[in-house]
C-alpha cells in the first residue's frame, strides 16, 4: 500500500491569493490525481498529474486556475489560483500504480477562502 | 461516460441493525466498482472493490457488496451496525478499463448509527 501525505491539512486564505498544495507519496506510483470535494458534495476529478508533462484536465477545470506539477514519481503539487469563496473545498490527492490495485487517497486539504 | 447514483443521502440505523447502502451505476463497459468510507476530517479509505470473478465481495470491518449486472447495482451491506461505522460512504466506478484509480464517485451516503 502507499501512504500519501498532503500539506497543508487546512488553510484559510484571502480571496485573490493563491495556495499550493503538496502531495507526497512514500513510494513510486504510476499515476496521481487531484480531486475536489465541495461542501456536502461528492468528489470531482480535477486532473491527472502526468510525470514530466502537462496535466490532463477534466471538463470544467483549466490550467490557469489549477496549475499542477509532477516533477517525479512520488510528488505533485496543485495550485489554486486567484481564489474566490467558491473555491472553498477539500482538495484530495490520489495515487495508484499498475492495474487491479486500489487508489490511495491523502487526508485532504481543507481550504476556506474568505 | 460513466455515472454512479447512491440512493439516500442519509441513512440512519440503530446499533446492531442491518446496514444497507444502495448504489447503481451506468457503464458502457464492464465496470470496476468500489466502496470508500470517509470518517470526519479524514481522507478516503477503501472498503472493498469488485473487478472480476466472484460477484459477492467482502471488505474490511465486516462490510460486503454484491455486484448484480442485471440490476446495474453494487449495494453495500453489513449485518450488524456498530457506532464506529458512522461515516460517509462513497460508491465509485472506474473510468478507464484496466485503470482502477481514475474514479467517478456517487454523491455519498451519510450513515448515522443510533445507540
Amino acid at each position: 500500500s502507499a501512504v500519501i501525505s498532503q500539506k497543508p491539512s487546512r488553510d484559510i486564505c484571502q480571496r485573490g491569493t493563491s495556495l499550493t498544495i503538496q502531495c507526497q507519496v512514500d513510494s513510486q506510483v504510476t499515476m496521481m490525481f487531484w480531486y475536489r470535494q465541495q461542501p456536502g458534495q461528492s468528489l470531482t476529478l480535477i486532473a491527472t498529474a502526468n510525470q514530466g508533462s502537462e496535466a490532463t484536465y477534466e471538463s470544467g477545470f483549466v490550467i490557469d486556475k489549477f496549475p499542477i506539477s509532477r516533477p517525479n514519481l512520488t510528488f505533485s503539487t496543485l495550485t489554486v489560483s486567484n481564489m474566490s469563496p467558491e473555491d472553498s473545498s477539500i482538495y484530495l490527492c490520489s495515487a495508484g500504480q499498475g492495474t487491479n490495485t486500489e487508489a490511495f487517497f491523502g487526508q485532504g486539504t481543507r481550504l476556506t477562502v474568505v | 461516460a460513466q455515472s454512479v447514483t447512491q440512493l439516500g443521502s442519509h441513512v440512519s440505523v440503530s446499533e446492531g441493525a442491518l446496514v444497507l447502502l444502495r448504489c447503481n451505476y451506468s457503464s458502457s463497459v464492464p465496470p470496476y466498482l468500489f466502496w470508500y468510507v470517509q470518517y470526519p476530517n479524514q481522507g478516503l479509505q477503501l472498503l472493498l472493490k469488485y473487478t472480476t470473478g466472484a460477484t459477492l465481495v467482502k471488505g474490511i470491518n465486516g462490510f460486503e457488496a454484491e455486484f448484480k449486472k442485471s440490476e446495474t447495482s453494487f449495494h453495500l451491506t453489513k449485518p450488524s451496525a456498530h457506532m464506529s461505522d458512522a461515516a460517509e460512504y462513497f460508491c465509485a466506478v472506474s473510468d478507464l478499463r484496466g485503470s482502477n484509480y481514475k474514479l467517478t464517485f456517487g454523491k455519498g451516503t451519510l450513515l448515522t448509527v443510533n445507540p
